[in-house]
């Protein structure tokens, strides 16, 4: 079945390492995103990509880098410059047709001890 | 304003109507959307709507949108314990030719046996 898929669902790092989360999909879709969601503040937006090897920072991209050098593969490395880190990250993708809305990946839970 | 806005309580019992509200930020967004978000999992799209409608329903689910005020509702009629989750209005904005999403804070939806 069609879909993304988000690896892993709980992450834990030490403090001062990078960390990649793996974002894929299947749908043949364009356009990716990538959320941060922390509890009360609703998801805000670190990077998007609308094109293979093409990226756009979003409202909170400091700390953070994306690479999209596969159309299917839109991964985010969370920094040791990130200050804040712990969070439940959850990456969508669109397609560039008729149908509009995101879809959504089940989420990685990254914890920084 | 520039964000989304939900209040972030409702809670109702079995069988009652939810009405959850939102403000959103931009009178051109052409689409907006409802997601529902049950515990550790990622966004599920449950309803969207086109700016040039002011209403629309789906089985238990009427979506009314009023593009003068910039506000959102979702009603849900018989609420039932597993429509327990939390609820995100989203709008669609175009920003240089591409398109990002904006999500407001999240409603959690409490449904009381």
């Amino acid at each position: 079945d069609g879909g993304i898929t988000q690896s892993p669902k709980y992450l834990f790092r030490k403090e001062g390492q990078n960390v990649t989360l793996s974002c894929e999909q299947n749908l043949n879709h364009d356009a990716m995103y990538w959320y941060r969601q922390d509890p009360g503040q609703g998801l805000r937006l670190i990077y998007y990509s609308q094109i293979v090897n093409d990226f756009q920072k979003g409202d909170i991209a400091e700390g953070y880098s994306v690479s999209r050098e596969k159309k299917e593969s839109f991964p985010l490395t969370v920094t040791s410059a990130q200050k804040n880190p712990t969070a439940f990250y959850l990456c969508a993708s669109r397609s560039q047709g008729a149908r509009t809305e995101a879809f959504f990946g089940q989420g990685t839970r990254l914890t920084v001890v | 304003g520039e964000d989304v806005e939900q209040s972030l309580f409702l809670s109702v019992r079995e069988g009652d109507s939810s009405v959850i509200n939102c403000t959103y930020t931009d009178s051109s967004s052409t689409y907006l959307y409802w997601y529902k978000q049950e515990p550790g999992a990622g966004l599920q799209l449950l309803t969207y709507i086109f700016s040039n409608m002011d209403m629309k329903q789906d089985q238990r689910l009427t979506v009314l949108l009023n593009k003068k005020d910039k506000h959102l509702s979702l009603r849900i009629a018989d609420t039932q314990t597993g429509d327990s989750a939390i609820y995100f209005c989203a709008e669609r904005k175009t920003t240089s030719g591409t398109y990002k999403y904006i999500f407001g804070t999240g409603t959690r939806l409490k449904v009381l046996a």
